[in-house]
């Protein structure tokens, strides 16, 4: 079974543009998380979707924000990108929502210069 | 949210069994214990989850105390791509937020 793949890997960007990051789940999970990783705040859970809906929020500004599709590849967006947005984003899915096992993509390293 | 206090850092010897170490005092009686674990460049993995009896799998096994205010992730041979960071999280039935801490950093030394 293929893994989580996420898109892309890397990406630099300027301040102020807008960003999406694509998050494809491993085959049959429904459940999509976003993560986000830097060195001085660590990992930081950003939201979890599930059946196309937001079922949980972390506590990050309205800047961003995501979505899920019917096949349940999520898309995570950041708009008016700042500096301190430079991080590792993380995606995991898990095949449903309770005590199931997250399995995490590679991430996608974005760079806000 | 329960806390969770684990060592910065640990080390251990190739082929010798590693007990990290994880408080979490504030736990709730509804919170299972999740271990995840980084390796170097990559997403986090799981490694093993429990809520009151001691729990093996291929990985890992996890010793919860009777309490269940603390509990400890064994290696039972420790091997060179052990080396990671081991993040230890209470989390809630239910929900599919994990709270990652600093974790431990686990050297193997060969």
């Amino acid at each position: 079974k293929a893994g989580v793949t996420q898109t892309p890997r890397y990406l630099i960007k300027t301040r102020g543009q807008q960003v999406t990051l694509s998050c494809s789940p491993i085959s049959g999970h429904r459940s999509v998380s976003w993560y986000q990783q830097t060195p001085g705040q660590g990992l930081q859970f950003l939201f979890e979707y599930f059946s196309e809906t937001q079922r949980n929020k972390g506590n990050f500004p309205g800047r961003f924000s995501g979505r899920q599709f019917s096949n349940s590849r999520s898309e995570m967006n950041v708009s008016t990108l700042e500096l301190g947005d430079s991080a590792l984003y993380l995606c995991a899915s898990s095949y449903d929502r309770g005590i199931y096992e997250q399995y995490f993509g590679p991430g996608t390293r974005l760079t806000v210069t | 949210d329960a806390k969770t206090t684990q060592p910065n850092s640990m080390e251990s010897n190739e082929e010798e069994p590693v007990h990290l170490p994880c408080n979490h005092s504030t736990i709730s009686g509804t919170d299972y214990i999740h271990w995840y674990r980084q390796l170097p460049s990559q997403g986090p993995e799981y490694v093993i989850h429990g809520l009151t009896s001691n729990v093996n799998n291929r990985m890992a096994s996890l010793a919860i105390a009777e309490d269940r205010k603390s509990s400890t992730l064994i290696l039972h041979r420790a091997t060179l791509r052990d080396a990671a960071v081991y993040y230890c999280i209470p989390s809630q039935g239910g929900s599919e937020k994990l709270v990652f801490g600093k974790g431990t950093k686990l050297t193997v030394n060969p």
